[in-house]
C-alpha cells in the first residue's frame, strides 16, 4: 500500500515559534507538494519539489520555507508562526512522470495561538 | 490556467447514481481532467482522470464532452461512504514548466439514506 505520512495529526504552537511539519513517502516519488486548506478557499499550493534539494514556490509561499534533503522526506518550515497560519496542512507526492495520480497524507491541523 | 467551476453542493439518495458536473471551458488540448475527493478529516483521494475519451475504473466513470469544455463524474451506486467534497481539477503548467494540481472549492456531495 502506498503511503504518505505526516508527522503530526494535530499541533498547537505559539506565535513566533519556529514550526517544522514533516512528510515522508515510501513510494520513491520524485515530486512532493505542500498545500494548506482553509474553509472557503480550498487547497492552495505553498511549495513543491521535483527532486532532492530542489524546490519551487507555489501560489502562497510567503511565510514558509521547505527542505528536501532526502527523496522520501519533504519538510515545511514556518520560520516564525503567526495566527494567520492556523490551517490544515496537506502533503502529497507523485511520480515524476506526467499525468499520474498524487497521493495525499492525512493532514496536520496546526493551530497557532 | 484552465480553471474549473462546480456546483457548491449536491444531494443523492443511497443506491442511486451521483452525477457531478464540472465546467472547464478554458482547458487546452493537452491538459488532463482529474477528479479527487476528500472525506471529512482525511487527505484528498484520487478517483480518476482523463483527456478526451470516457474513462471507467472501480470507483467511478468520467464522461468528457467532445469539445472538452465540461465533464461529469459518475458514481454509479452511491453509498453513505461516498459523502465527501469532490474536486474537479485541470493540471496546469506554471511559468517554470512544472505541472501543478490547482484545487477549487469542489462540490460537497451528501448521500442520504
Amino acid at each position: 500500500d502506498v503511503k504518505v505520512t505526516q508527522s503530526s495529526r494535530y499541533l498547537v504552537k505559539r506565535t513566533g515559534e519556529k514550526v517544522f511539519l514533516e512528510c515522508v513517502q515510501d513510494m520513491d516519488h520524485e515530486n512532493m507538494f505542500w498545500y494548506r486548506q482553509d474553509p472557503g478557499l480550498g487547497l492552495r499550493l505553498i511549495y513543491f519539489s521535483y527532486d532532492v534539494k530542489m524546490k519551487e514556490k507555489g501560489d502562497i509561499p510567503e511565510g514558509y520555507s521547505v527542505s528536501r534533503e532526502k527523496k522520501e522526506r519533504f519538510s515545511l518550515i514556518l520560520e516564525s508562526a503567526s495566527t494567520n497560519q492556523t490551517s490544515m496542512y496537506l502533503c502529497a507526492s507523485r511520480p515524476g512522470t506526467v499525468n499520474t495520480e498524487a497521493f495525499f497524507g492525512q493532514g496536520t491541523r496546526l493551530t497557532v495561538v | 490556467d484552465a480553471k474549473t467551476t462546480q456546483p457548491t453542493s449536491m444531494d443523492c439518495a443511497e443506491g442511486r447514481a451521483a452525477n457531478l458536473p464540472c465546467n472547464h471551458s478554458t482547458i487546452s488540448g493537452n491538459e488532463y481532467v482529474y477528479w479527487y475527493r476528500q472525506i471529512h478529516s482525511q487527505g484528498p483521494q484520487y478517483i480518476i482522470h482523463g483527456l478526451k475519451n470516457n474513462e471507467t475504473n472501480e470507483m467511478a466513470s468520467l464522461i468528457i464532452t467532445e469539445d472538452r469544455k465540461s465533464s461529469t463524474l459518475i458514481l454509479p451506486h452511491a453509498t453513505l461512504r461516498d459523502t465527501a467534497v469532490y474536486y474537479c481539477i485541470v493540471r496546469v503548467k506554471d511559468s517554470g514548466g512544472y505541472n501543478k494540481l490547482i484545487f477549487g472549492a469542489g462540490t460537497r456531495l451528501a448521500v442520504h439514506p
